[in-house]
């Protein structure tokens, strides 16, 4: 079964400070997708990503996919606080589930 | 308006009761899930529905019978409920037709079930 794992589990930033969280996969990813969630909230899906080499952006968050499939990154800049919350990757599944790693608690201080 | 609904949100109950948890797409989507988040957030699948028809069941013990009396909503019994049920359980849904590869899923807010 294919296994993700996220790096770091945990990062405190200032805010305006730039941060990457990864996300590598035990197996080629044929769809990496990145949720956040809020405490208490459900999860906020945030991008998707499909082809090797594929980057995609929106506001200050890009979100990239290495060409061999296995590995993708989340780069936020200029963090501020409402960035913080979980983030997840999640890789789908041949019966549409997603597998999702263990995710990484963000906490941007003001 | 709310795409993926869930109740209830929070529920506390002893141990070795039967409790059920309900939740409703209005997306029109083909697809529902049940996820359970343990205490340590890690996220992970417990069924998948496609249109009534249950797709998976990962290795949930039987005490958990999801039920889908239309394709809008999927509601989870958990009988005999033990300590380790404690999690937060999340429902979603997606709209999927065979052979596509984007398979995002709107997630309900959860519900946070609490055994003591």
């Amino acid at each position: 079964s294919q296994e993700l794992e996220q790096s770091p589990q945990s990062l405190i930033v200032q805010e305006g400070k730039n941060l990457t969280i990864n996300c590598t996969s035990s197996k080629t990813l044929y769809g990496l997708y990145w949720y956040k969630q809020k405490y208490g909230e459900g999860l906020i899906f945030l991008m998707m990503l499909q082809k090797g080499g594929e980057e995609k952006s929106h506001e200050k968050i890009t979100a990239k996919l290495d060409e061999k499939k296995q590995q993708s990154s989340l780069h936020i800049t200029a963090s501020q606080p409402s960035h913080a919350g979980i983030y997840l990757c999640g890789a789908a599944g041949s019966a549409r589930q997603l597998t999702f790693g263990s995710g990484t608690q963000l906490t941007v201080l003001p | 308006d709310t795409a993926v609904s869930q109740t209830p949100k929070y529920l506390v109950t002893q141990m070795g009761n039967d409790k059920s948890i309900k939740c409703e797409q209005n997306l029109g989507h083909d697809t529902m899930y049940w996820y359970k988040q343990d205490s340590k957030k890690f996220l992970k699948i417990m069924f998948s529905y496609n249109n009534k028809e249950l797709i998976i069941n990962e290795t949930v013990p039987n005490r958990f019978s999801p039920k889908s009396p239309d394709k809008a909503h999927l509601n989870l019994h958990i009988n005999s409920l033990e300590l380790g049920d404690s999690a937060v359980y999340f429902c979603a849904s997606s709209q999927n037709g065979w052979g596509q590869s984007s398979y995002e899923q709107y997630f309900g807010p959860g519900t946070r079930l609490t055994v003591t």
